[in-house]
């Protein structure tokens, strides 16, 4: 079982749509979770870390449930500049303060005037 | 702000030869990191360094290897390179201020091809 799965998608959504992603971690030793965004051919960018209480930053709201160890992604109102690739990264802290990043295989989302 | 730094941005090589990918951070992090991402793959991490003159192996260390002479430089090296290492190439920085996880930075990639 890979440590960290999501659905690859493509996501093919309108303008003005709301989408969700999900992603699942087995490690319940995780520490922290982020979600990153890549354009095509470009590097991974943070996009937002995920807090425990849920955090919103405009129209993106991203929630963790250490419960059922799965973190999700919101985007309200897309614009087609959200079509990018959406990888969630799961932060495992070793005991020797090593910071491990795991990088889901990301999700397609592809907006559509 | 040049924050990750990664040369060369493409590279053909021809089976069995070798060479170096650098990585170079502005940013004083303390540590780097080498992933490959291939497609349906995400990034794996092939080495990290958790500071100057120290480097560890990730989940594929095999055909690959590394240096960090210096902090702000962290070195990939291909010693005889096969088709398989075909891929594309991040160097990312972190620091350590954050306890419980710090963003990481990446550099724009290194599209290596191996024919």
């Amino acid at each position: 079982r890979k440590e960290v799965e999501q659905d690859p998608g493509p996501f093919n959504v309108p303008e003005g749509a709301t989408v969700a992603f999900n992603c699942t971690y087995s490690n319940s030793a995780s520490q922290s979770f982020f979600w990153y965004r890549q354009d095509c051919r470009k590097e991974p960018k943070l996009l937002m870390s995920v807090y425990s209480s849920g955090n919103e930053d405009g129209r993106f709201t991203a929630q963790l449930n250490r419960a059922s160890q799965y973190i999700s992604l919101l985007i309200r109102d897309s614009k087609l500049s959200d079509s990018a690739t959406y990888l969630c990264v799961v932060n495992m802290r070793r005991n020797t303060g090593f910071q491990k990043l795991v990088f889901g295989t990301g999700t397609r989302l592809l907006v559509s005037p | 702000n040049a924050g990750v730094t990664q040369t060369p941005k493409f590279r053909v090589l021809k089976t069995g030869q070798s060479m170096t990918l650098l990585c170079a951070q502005d940013m004083n992090h303390e540590y780097m990191y080498w992933y490959r991402q291939d497609p349906g793959m995400g990034l794996r991490l092939i080495h990290y360094s958790v500071g100057e003159g120290t480097t560890a192996k990730g989940e594929v260390p095999d055909g690959y290897n590394v240096s960090r002479l210096k902090k702000q430089n962290f070195l990939l090296g291909l010693e005889s390179a096969a088709p398989s290492q075909t891929s594309v190439y991040f160097c990312a920085s972190s620091s350590t201020a954050n306890p419980t996880g710090t963003e990481a930075f990446f550099g724009q990639g290194t599209r290596l091809t191996v024919v």
